[in-house]
């Protein structure tokens, strides 16, 4: 069965400083992974994807995250958090096309001024 | 193109009633999906749509039903409502294509029990 850590469910930065948010995956298939953002009273929408291409993965918003296999990890940063980044982010799982995903419990990210 | 949309937006239920919360996807996807969402907890999958007429149970079916009767839109019923429905209801699409299967959600519902 496929599963979703995220360590720390509120992570606090100060503007302009480097952001990293953690997430490491339990999977018996090499799995496509994926990085959600979700902003106040709205929907989930895909920050980026890994699906066994690049290791590194560069999304929206200046966001990218590194497969590590050895790790089991797909950790997300930015190097300059910005105010407007201040969301709740999931990590998830999926072990192929259409099947089900499996979200971790999400990190709330704060940006303090 | 509006991805996928959700019905209704809000809705308050006394413990017993029954609703229904209506998904609409125009982007041809195959699969669909009904997630709720609790603090703390994540997102959690209630059931499942692989096709037009196909329904699956995901993590959490207990106390819901759905139906695909077109492939645009997937349905997902509370026969009686309880208290411990009261949650964010998520839908999502995905073209469940190789390679290219992530998920659109729509804006959710916020539906509480009382």
């Amino acid at each position: 069965a496929q599963s979703v850590t995220q360590l720390g469910s509120h992570v606090s930065v100060s503007e302009g400083a480097l952001v990293l948010l953690r997430c490491n995956y339990s999977s018996s298939v090499p799995p496509y992974l994926f990085w959600y953002v979700q902003y106040p009273n709205q929907g989930l929408q895909l920050l980026l994807k890994y699906t066994s291409a690049a290791t590194l993965v560069k999304g929206i918003n200046g966001f990218e995250a590194e497969f590590k296999k050895s790790e089991t990890s797909f950790h997300l940063t930015k190097p300059s958090a910005h105010m407007s980044d201040a969301a709740e982010y999931f990590c998830a799982v999926s072990d192929g096309p259409g099947n089900q995903f499996y979200f971790g419990t999400g990190t709330s990210l704060t940006v303090i001024p | 193109n509006a991805g996928v949309t959700q019905t209704p937006k809000f809705r308050v239920l006394k413990t017993g009633q029954s609703m229904t919360l209506l998904c609409a996807q125009d982007m041809n996807h195959e699969y669909m999906y009904w997630y709720r969402q609790d603090p703390g907890m994540g997102l959690r999958l209630i059931h499942y749509s692989v096709g037009e007429g196909t329904t699956a149970k995901g993590e959490v079916p207990d106390g819901y039903n759905v139906s695909r009767l077109k492939k645009q839109n997937f349905l997902l019923g509370l026969e009686s409502a309880a208290p411990s429905q009261t949650s964010v209801y998520f839908c999502a699409s995905s073209s469940g294509l190789a390679g290219g299967n992530e998920q659109f959600f729509g804006p959710g519902t916020r539906l509480t029990v009382l």
